[in-house]
């Protein structure tokens, strides 16, 4: 089954925009939530990542909120630019603690997000 | 950071022959990992692999039908063997490396495969 769950398949906003992207997981053993970023013909780019011992993290114009008790974590693109236009896919693994490896991800869906000039 | 050439890019084989994908990293990586995107479809992991064990393949995936190699730290390859239409997909080599106290994992560009 779907061990994470992505939503909404596409997505379409005006430059400047907000765009929202929302996942759930059910696996509590889970503790790293990475975000990828993919442009068409090129592989995954890890945009950011959270750890469940924070709530929120923050890159420029990009911040991750995670939710633990609700088991949902999502991804904020302020200011949304054409050039953001790309799949965002979320994922999540059970890594041996920070420093150690992140072991196999399990990615959702995705999400196909256009951004309109 | 990390980066990987896969070869080929892509290539349009014949129902029942067999494929050889590369994957070449620039510095050595422990963990390597290969996945299966199918068009609009999520990344669903294939198998690890590891240099000097043997691939550890997921469910619903055979080494019979996805033998792996890992010669070394840098390389390894993916064959997609006695193919069918069913095996067109994006396949893409990743590996985990650690950068300033964080392990990240990095994807190639994937080989784009068509099956007729």
């Amino acid at each position: 089954q779907q061990q994470v769950k992505q939503s909404p398949q596409s997505l379409i906003v005006q430059k400047g925009g907000i765009s929202i992207i929302n996942c759930a997981y059910e696996n509590t053993a889970f503790d790293y939530f990475p975000w990828y970023q993919q442009f068409p013909g090129k592989g995954p780019a890890l945009l950011i990542a959270i750890r469940p011992d924070v709530s929120e993290k923050k890159e420029g114009r990009f911040t991750i909120s995670f939710n633990k008790s609700a088991k949902q974590f999502s991804l904020h693109i302020m200011d949304s630019q054409p050039g953001d236009s790309a799949t965002y896919f979320c994922a999540a693994s059970i890594s041996l603690g920070r420093g150690s490896t992140l072991g196999r991800l399990y990615f959702g869906r995705g999400t196909q997000l256009t951004v309109w000039p | 950071s990390a980066v990987i050439s896969q070869k080929p890019s892509r290539d349009i084989c014949q129902r029942g022959t067999s494929l050889t994908i590369q994957c070449q990293v620039d510095s050595q990586v422990t963990m390597m990992f290969w996945y299966r995107q199918q068009p609009g479809q999520s990344l669903t992991l294939i198998a690890t692999a590891n240099q000097g064990s043997e691939a550890t393949y997921e469910s619903g995936f055979v080494i019979d039908k996805f033998p792996i190699s890992r010669p070394n730290l840098t390389f390894s390859t993916l064959t997609v063997s006695n193919m069918s239409p069913e095996d067109s997909s994006i396949y893409l080599c990743s590996v985990e490396k650690q950068t300033l106290a964080k392990n990240i994992q990095y994807f190639g560009a994937g080989t784009r495969l068509s099956v007729l």
